[in-house]
Order: C-alpha cells, then structure tokens, then sequence
C-alpha cells in the first residue's frame, strides 16, 4: 500500500524559514517523480515544485523560486521541501504527491497518491 | 491567473448528472492531457480522471471524462450526497515546467 506522510509544517514568522518531509513508503520511491502542492485558507490547489526520479530535473512555482528548494534522498525514500523567507502567503497545507512518471509531465503524467498534508502558519 | 478555467460552483439533486467544465486555450487542450482531482477539504486529493477521459481502478464509473474543442469535462452521473466536494482540473504546462490547476468547482449535492 502506497503511503506518503508529510512532517514538520508549524508555526513560523515571517522572513522564517521551514523545512518539511513527506516520508514515503509501498512504491519503487526512486521510480518515479514527485511533487509539492499547497493549499492555502480559503483558495485552491497551487503546485509549488516536482522533482524526477533521479534529481536530474527540478521545477518551481515562481511564487516560490528562489525561496524554496526541492529535494529527495531515494536512500531513506523521503521527499525534502526546505522554504526560506517565507512570507504569510505560504501559508497553507502542503501536500506531497507521487506522479505516475519518471519525469513529471512526460507520458500524460498525472498525480495518483497523495498524503494528508501538513500545515504551515507564517504569522508574527 | 491559472490557463484552465472552471466554475466556482455547480449543484445537481442526488441522482442527477452533473458536468464540470475546464476549460483553456485550444492549443493547450489540444496539447496537454487534463486530470482531474476530487478533494474533501482536510483529506488527501484524489485521482478521479487521468489524460482526459481514463477512469483509474478504483474509481466508481459514474465519474467519466471527456474533451471537446476548447474545454475537458468531468461528468457525475447518478448523483450522490457524498459527492460533494471540490474538484480540480490540472495539466501539465510547458511554458511554466508545471503543473497547473483550475481554480476549483465546489459541487453542492443539494
């Protein structure tokens, strides 16, 4: 069974910084590449960054570029997201989502597991 | 402001068929595959739709999807209360190296 459990979302203040986990587990973690979506209060879902099995290729949101950096340790099957200076408009639940691909956007890829989330509250 | 476009709300009475559209530029439908996603605030997205109009396992054949020029539909047959919630279009997007998502249809089972 496929699981992703994301870690370390809290309570930051503004100009902080955070870093989240999503701890994967029931899938060939290396295989395939994986993403960061946000929910923000009140809004819809906004992808944030993905990343390819192999690191290779890493894309950001441009809300988020430069701030926040993407990675993966397929060692230890976990997904990293470290945000830097962050601002009140980050704050939101965010989810990891495994793609269906190696590559995100190759091959119709699409979005089949996604885990609960975690809440980051950027606030003084 | 995302490339997809989906109404904020849509409504049907349990066992009636609902359509959510999302709709783009015809190059970009054309061009990208369109999933969509059902959400209950709180939980975990899910997969309801994949490239346009494939069904994972899983997911009950009430949901299907279809596209037609300039949109992609997501179609709820036999209405249920439990399938109130918010859904979501996404694709892939080559000028952004993205993805991009709808702004989100809340469906009201009334």
């Amino acid at each position: 069974e496929v699981q992703l459990v994301e870690s370390g979302g809290g309570l930051v203040q503004p100009g902080g910084s955070l870093r989240l986990s999503c701890a994967a587990s029931g899938f060939t973690f290396s295989s395939y590449a994986m993403s960061w979506v946000r929910q923000a209060p009140g809004k819809g879902l906004e992808w944030v960054s993905g990343i390819s099995g192999s690191s290779d290729n890493t894309y950001y949101a441009a809300s988020v570029k430069g701030r926040f950096t993407m990675s993966r340790d397929n060692s230890r099957n976990t997904l990293n997201l470290q945000m830097n200076s962050l601002r009140a408009e980050d704050s939101a639940v965010y989810y990891c989502a495994k793609d269906s691909q190696f590559y995100s956007g190759y091959d119709s890829s699409y979005f089949d597991y996604w885990g609960q989330g975690t809440l980051v509250t950027v606030s003084s | 402001q995302s490339v997809l476009t989906q109404p904020p709300s849509a409504s049907g009475t349990p066992g009636q068929r609902v359509t959510i559209s999302c709709s783009g530029s015809s190059s970009f439908i054309e061009s990208n595959p369109v999933n969509w996603y059902q959400h209950f605030p709180g939980t975990a997205p899910k997969l309801l739709i994949y490239s346009n109009n494939h069904r994972p396992s899983g997911v009950p054949d009430r949901f299907s999807g279809s596209k037609s020029g300039t949109s992609v539909s997501l179609a709820i047959s036999g209405l249920q209360s439990e399938d109130e919630a918010d859904y979501y279009c996404a694709a892939w997007d080559d000028t952004l190296h993205g993805i991009t998502f709808g702004g989100g249809t809340k469906l009201t089972v009334l």
